[in-house]
């Protein structure tokens, strides 16, 4: 069955840490993205990708770093320099076929904690 | 730049009331798209619908029903006789292009009582 998956579910961080969150789908999309949830509030954007080896700045990137080295996987670091990373953060491909995009797919998500 | 406005942080609302979710968007570009998803407790998004800017048509499937008018940009999605099961937060959002920046608005916790 296609999909995108997100691992792990559930991950915990002491201060200080970087911490690599996995994205992975099978969908041949081209475009993915990285969002933080905090509770009762929307989803912000950190970073998103149209393309193998290519990647944009969402609105709060500060803190977050992405590569994009396979179609497949989009995973996101969040470094030492992320000052509250405590979130739910979720993942999200689309693809396109010619000027129509498919709707947004998106993973279970990854709840991370600072201990 | 591109935005998405829902205004209703919160909706309360008795079982079997008619309910509508409101959404305001803006982008600069002549193709883009409009997505409503339900966010249930458990967290993840489930896609509802999807619309792209060259289609106003309404659309309706059974209890949901969405108004897209470019006129006034928005996209409101209307839940008739609603049903405690539809308690969830939804969201409203919007991409450009083909694969492009696809942000979403702050959503609309939607909550229904028996």
């Amino acid at each position: 069955d296609g999909g995108i998956t997100q691992s792990p579910k559930y991950l915990f961080r002491k201060e200080g840490q970087n911490v690599t969150l996995s994205c992975e789908q099978n969908l041949n999309h081209d475009a993915m993205y990285w969002y933080r949830q905090d509770p009762g509030q929307g989803l912000r954007l950190i970073y998103y990708s149209q393309i193998v080896n290519d990647f944009q700045k969402g609105d709060i990137a500060e803190g977050y770093s992405v590569s994009r080295e396979k179609k497949e996987s989009f995973p996101l670091t969040v470094t030492s320099a992320q000052k509250n990373p405590t979130a739910f953060y979720l993942c999200a491909s689309i693809g396109g076929y010619g000027l129509v995009n498919t709707e947004a797919f998106f993973g279970q998500g990854t709840r991370l904690t600072v201990v | 730049a591109q935005k998405v406005t829902q205004a209703q942080t919160e909706i309360s609302v008795v079982e079997k009331e008619d309910v509508t979710l409101d959404c305001v968007y803006e982008t600069r570009d002549t193709t883009y798209y409009l997505f409503w998803y339900k966010q249930p407790p458990s967290g993840e998004l489930v896609f509802l619908i999807r619309r792209n800017s060259f289609d106003e048509q309404n659309e309706i499937s059974g209890r949901y029903s969405w108004n897209f008018q470019k006129s006034t940009s928005s996209f409101n999605f209307t839940i008739t006789a609603s049903q405690v099961v539809d308690s969830a937060v939804y969201f409203c959002a919007l991409s450009e292009g083909q694969g492009g920046k696809l942000i979403f608005g702050q959503g609309t916790e939607l909550s229904v009582k028996p």
